[in-house]
């Protein structure tokens, strides 16, 4: 079975400009969510969705940035306009069902971005 | 705030030792653990969940969880060069819960 697929896995882009990731969850999985990495933080959740309606957004750090599920097996994460403190790797992962502290989540390969 | 600790590392042993990893969290509600194992320049991946005190055996791996002592611990048996990662400790916080708070992570370093 495929796993939680993310693309692209690496963007560079300069300062103002705009990215949008994208995440294809697990088939049959209904909840997902946006992690961002650094070293500094390690990993923090940024958003996460339930059967495609955003659920807890507060951990989007600025208006800049804005995700959507159009669908069930497709989310987009957008910053725009991008800075160079938004540099990290930004994972999707997904699960089936959330909110009963069982649930196991599975991450996607990640997208390693780069703001110059 | 919830917080889940681990010590950063490096942790060396030699290969076909005992690796022991270790995690302490601060939200007595918590009652979900998962250790995840994450390759440089990789994602994490879900190697052990365990939900109950005691232990809990997969192969080569044990994850023990004392809820009194609030700490959760990962074994590696006959550890190998492949087990060379970073190992991330999360759990949810209480019933209900569908955050999952993570570790900075333990790095690992297996020596042949």
């Amino acid at each position: 079975d495929a796993g939680v697929i993310q693309s692209p896995r690496h963007e560079v882009t300069e300062m103002g400009q705009e990215v949008t990731l994208r995440c294809k969850p697990i088939s049959g999985h209904n909840s997902l969510f946006w992690y961002r990495q650094t070293m500094m933080r390690g990993l923090e959740l940024l958003i996460y969705f339930n059967n495609n309606v955003p659920i807890d957004d507060s951990g989007m750090p600025e208006d800049r940035f804005s995700a959507k599920m159009p669908n069930a097996s497709f989310s987009t994460l957008k910053i725009q306009p991008s800075e160079p403190r938004d540099s990290a790797v930004y994972f999707c992962a997904s699960s089936f069902g959330a909110g009963n502290s069982y649930n196991e989540q599975f991450f996607g390969p990640g997208t390693r971005l780069t703001v110059l | 705030q919830k917080e889940v600790e681990q010590n950063s590392g490096p942790l060396s042993v030699p290969e076909g030792a005992i690796a022991s990893l270790n995690c302490t969290y601060s939200d007595r509600g918590s009652q979900s653990f998962f250790w995840y194992r994450q390759y440089s320049g990789k994602s994490p991946e879900l190697i052990m969940s365990i939900y109950s005190n005691g232990d809990k055996e997969d192969g080569r791996f044990t994850a023990q969880l004392n809820k009194a002592s609030q700490y959760v611990s990962l074994l590696i048996r006959d550890s190998q060069p492949s087990d060379s990662a970073t190992y991330l400790c999360a759990s949810y916080s209480g019933a209900g819960s569908y955050q999952l708070t993570f570790g900075k992570g333990t790095k690992l370093s297996v020596i042949p």
